[in-house]
């Protein structure tokens, strides 16, 4: 079943706002990861994180892997038309190898000008 | 360029008519996966593959089968399909299994099982 809770399901926001979304789990996880699905495509890998704790930003986007390990959360700053898609949460448990990656239903992004 | 490829993009087809979306890739990577992604499901793993002729079950094995016979390929086959099997699926490719490689994602099948 699916590990991974991931909020809210849908956000509508205006072109400037900042965009905040998380994941939270029951397990522990030692990797979590952000994808970005643009219509159409297949999803993309946006930001990769791997210890407790850790901040990482790419851009505009600024992700955090939660000290107690079981959640994450991404933000993204200055919404602008093209930051549109489904955004993804995915982790891998403590006892998983990559194969076993986990992913959240996903978070809908739209940005209205 | 690095990419992940599946054919067909879209296929319609009736309950019971085998049929196979080849998945390939061409950056050598050991690791390969397919997912269905359904609304409000996100994506989930039907199997994935080690290395060539080395795979295992994800979450929701049933109704499917896979094949590694060469690094570069990973087809799913659906030997029986039935509507519950109307989904979008992705095939990806990841070089190892450190968790510090990017995970590749091909462009989706649209799968339409009447």
């Amino acid at each position: 079943g699916q590990q991974l809770n991931q909020s809210p399901q849908s956000m509508f926001i205006q072109e400037g706002e900042d965009v905040s979304m998380n994941c939270t789990s029951s397990s522990i996880f030692n990797t979590w990861l952000w994808y970005k699905q643009d219509p159409g495509e297949g999803p993309v890998l946006l930001i990769a994180l791997y210890k407790a704790g850790e901040l990482t930003s790419n851009g505009r986007l600024t992700a955090q892997f939660g000290i107690t390990r079981k959640d994450s959360f991404l933000n993204i700053s200055a919404s602008i038309p093209s930051d549109v898609g489904i955004y993804f949460c995915a982790g891998l448990r403590t006892t998983d190898s990559w194969g076993k990656l986990q992913f959240g239903a996903g978070t809908q992004v739209v940005v209205t000008p | 360029e690095a990419q992940v490829t599946q054919n067909p993009r879209y296929l319609i087809t009736v309950t019971g008519k085998k049929l196979t979306v080849t998945c390939s890739q061409n950056m050598n990577h050991e690791y390969m996966s397919w997912y269905r992604q359904d609304p409000g499901l996100g994506l989930r793993q039907i199997y994935y593959s080690m290395n060539v002729e080395v795979t295992d079950k994800g979450d929701v094995p049933e109704g499917y089968k896979v094949s590694r016979k060469e690094k570069r390929n990973f087809p799913l086959i659906l030997e029986s399909p039935s509507p519950n099997q109307t989904s979008l699926y992705f095939c990806a490719s990841t070089a190892s299994n450190y968790g510090t490689d990017t995970q590749y994602f091909g462009p989706g099948t649209r799968l339409t099982v009447l």
